[in-house]
This record gives C-alpha cells, structure tokens and sequence, in this order.
C-alpha cells in the first residue's frame, strides 16, 4: 500500500532557528515528490516539487532534498519566521500514467515562537 | 497569480441533505481532482476527472458522490444524501498536463 510518513508529527522552534522536517515514502512507482505549507483552514500550497533525478531544491528559505534509493526526503526551514507556523506536508505522486494521484503525509505542525 | 476558487468557504447541512460544493480551475488546466480532509487526519483523494469523465475514484468515492463539469469553467462534487462522517474540509485542485497541482481553499462541511 502507498504510504507517506512523515517526523516529527509536531516541532516549536525559536524565531530566526533553522529546523528540519522529514519525510519517508513507500510509494511506487514513483513519480515525483511534493512539500506543501498549509495554513490552518486554508488549502495546501506547494513549496517545492522534486523528481527522481532531483536530489536537492530550495525555495527561497526553504531546501528540500530526496534521495530517491532510501525513498526519505527532508524540509530544511533556515531562519524560522512567525509566519511559517504552519503544517508542512510531504506529498508523493505514485502514478505512473498521466493521473498523477497524490498521497499525503500526515504533516508535521510547526510551531515558531517569538 | 491565477488561482482555484472554491464556494462556499463553509457549508452547514442536515443529515440526508444533498449539498453540491463549487470549483472553478484554472482556466488552462485540464485535470481537475477533488480532496478531503477530515479534521485532524491527512488529505485523502477522492476522484480525479479529465476529458468530461472520470479518470480515477478513491474507495471513499461511492455512490453517494458524483461529480460534473456542467460548463467550461465549474467542476463541482455532489454529496446526495449527507453523513455525519462526510464533515470534512473538501479542496479542489487543477493541474494543467505538466507541472504541480494548484489547489484550493477548500470548502468546510459540517454535517449536523
């Protein structure tokens, strides 16, 4: 069965810290790997896409990475600010055709403190 | 930046009743898909729908679901006779034939 798990499922971090979100998956077969930033209430809003080749791309503060052969990918935040208290979720398309269904991690909540 | 709009923002609806939950894509985008979230648990999909019909359903897309592309511009999903389980933030998302989802704000359904 796909799946996306996701650690920590919770992290409270200082303003101005830096901090990293991980992701592993058994999704196949794999098509490309997704993080998303959702606001509490709000839809999901994608930060970063990553394909099988990929092995790092960054976002502005935001550096995602995959390594494709131990199917884990990471989220580095670098100089947390108030407004990236949010839920970050990992997202892999397992679809091999033009569907491209998604699977959702359960998220990590972020929580970043003054 | 183009986006997908969703109506209403929050949907209260007796047991039983048929609610219908509106989406317009993005103009240019030809897959259209629709997600739930129930509070506290991850998004799941539901269906995905390209070319006016359906492409993939989920488990949870059972009978009571349907969804239409009724003009060129709203994709929406119907609930025909509500659960209480059905209370859950629904997102709409568009894709075009390369490159990321665009989803929505979602609709908030409260089934009482």
């Amino acid at each position: 069965k796909n799946q996306v798990e996701q650690s920590p499922q919770s992290l409270i971090i200082l303003e101005g810290k830096n901090c990293t979100l991980q992701c592993n998956y058994t999704v196949s077969p794999f098509s490309n790997l997704r993080w998303y930033k959702q606001d509490t209430g709000r839809g999901p809003v994608s930060l970063t896409i990553m394909t099988f080749s990929e092995n790092t791309k960054s976002n502005g503060r935001y550096t995602a990475t995959l390594d494709a052969d131990t199917k884990q990918s990471s989220l580095h935040i670098t100089a947390s600010q108030l407004s990236d208290s949010a839920s970050y979720i990992c997202v892999v398309s397992g679809s091999g055709g033009s569907n491209y269904k998604l699977t959702f991690g359960k998220g990590t909540l972020l929580t970043v403190n003054p | 930046e183009p986006e997908v709009t969703q109506t209403p923002s929050h949907q209260v609806t007796q047991m039983g009743q048929e609610v219908i939950l509106r989406c317009v894509p993005i103009s240019n985008h030809l897959y259209f898909y629709w997600y739930r979230q129930i509070l506290g648990q991850k998004v799941e999909f539901l269906v995905s729908f390209y070319n006016n019909e359906i492409s993939e359903k989920s488990e949870i897309f059972d009978d009571q679901f349907s969804v239409e592309r009724p003009d060129g511009s709203n994709f929406t999903l119907k609930i025909r006779s509500t659960k209480l389980e059905d209370s859950a933030m629904y997102f709409c998302a568009s894709r075009a034939d390369v490159g990321g989802y665009t989803f929505g704000s979602g609709t908030r359904l409260t089934v009482v």
